[in-house]
């Protein structure tokens, strides 16, 4: 099985503009998680979808989005950018059945915010 | 907000030797991972163990809970150079399907 593909792997943006991440779980997998990591705040959840809906939700300001699409494929998106957003942005799938099941993770994408 | 808390933040050793990573918690748990992140990468999954399970093994792993003390523990042995990585805890809580991770351990591995 192919892994979890992200892209694109780097990002250079400026303070304001926004951005479109993508993310392609593991075939068969419905749920899809999208994590923030930067070196002070370690690995923190954004969101997680399910089967096209929001299932889980972070302590992340409105300006980061995400959706699903019918084939599991996920995008998230963070409008007016600020330095702050500079971070490896990981995505991570599962099948989402239960609490007992691992993340499959992508490579991540790293967004720098100039 | 982080849930798992390791310790120590970084571990430097020589091959061949053993090395173990801590991890706290603050809240009852359904389960406890580890994962293990090369510089840059994306993590990859370790070891699962359940809230009613005391200690795994898979093959130079082996982790132990004790969710009386709230902790855990990664025990890697006989290490490589290639064991170099951040090792990370995440706890899957109440109702949640969302594993909370710690900030990490830094393991740098000598030849």
């Amino acid at each position: 099985k192919a892994g979890v593909t992200q892209t694109p792997r780097y990002l250079i943006k400026t303070r304001g503009q926004q951005v479109t991440l993508s993310c392609s779980p593991i075939s068969g997998h419905r749920s899809v998680s999208w994590y923030q990591q930067t070196p002070g705040q370690g690995l923190q959840f954004l969101f997680e979808y399910f089967s096209e809906t929001q299932r889980n939700k972070g302590n992340f300001p409105g300006r980061f989005s995400g959706r699903q699409f019918s084939n599991s494929r996920s995008e998230m998106n963070v409008s007016t950018l600020e330095l702050g957003d500079s971070a490896l942005y990981l995505c991570a799938s599962s099948s989402g059945a239960g609490y007992n099941e691992k993340l499959f993770f992508g490579s991540g994408t790293q967004l720098s915010v100039l | 907000s982080q849930q798992g808390e390791e310790d120590p933040q970084a571990l430097s050793i020589q091959e061949g030797e053993n090395a173990t990573m801590n991890c706290s918690y603050k809240t009852s748990i359904n389960n406890l991972q580890w994962y293990r992140q090369n510089s840059g990468r994306g993590l990859v999954h370790l070891i699962l163990i359940r809230s009613n399970e005391r200690e795994k093994h898979s093959g130079r792993l082996r982790v132990t809970l004790d969710t009386s003390k709230k902790s855990s523990s990664l025990l890697i042995t006989a290490s490589r150079a290639a064991d170099t990585a951040s090792y990370f805890c995440a706890t899957v809580s109440g109702g949640s399907y969302i594993p909370t991770f710690g900030r990490g351990t830094s393991l740098i591995v000598h030849p």
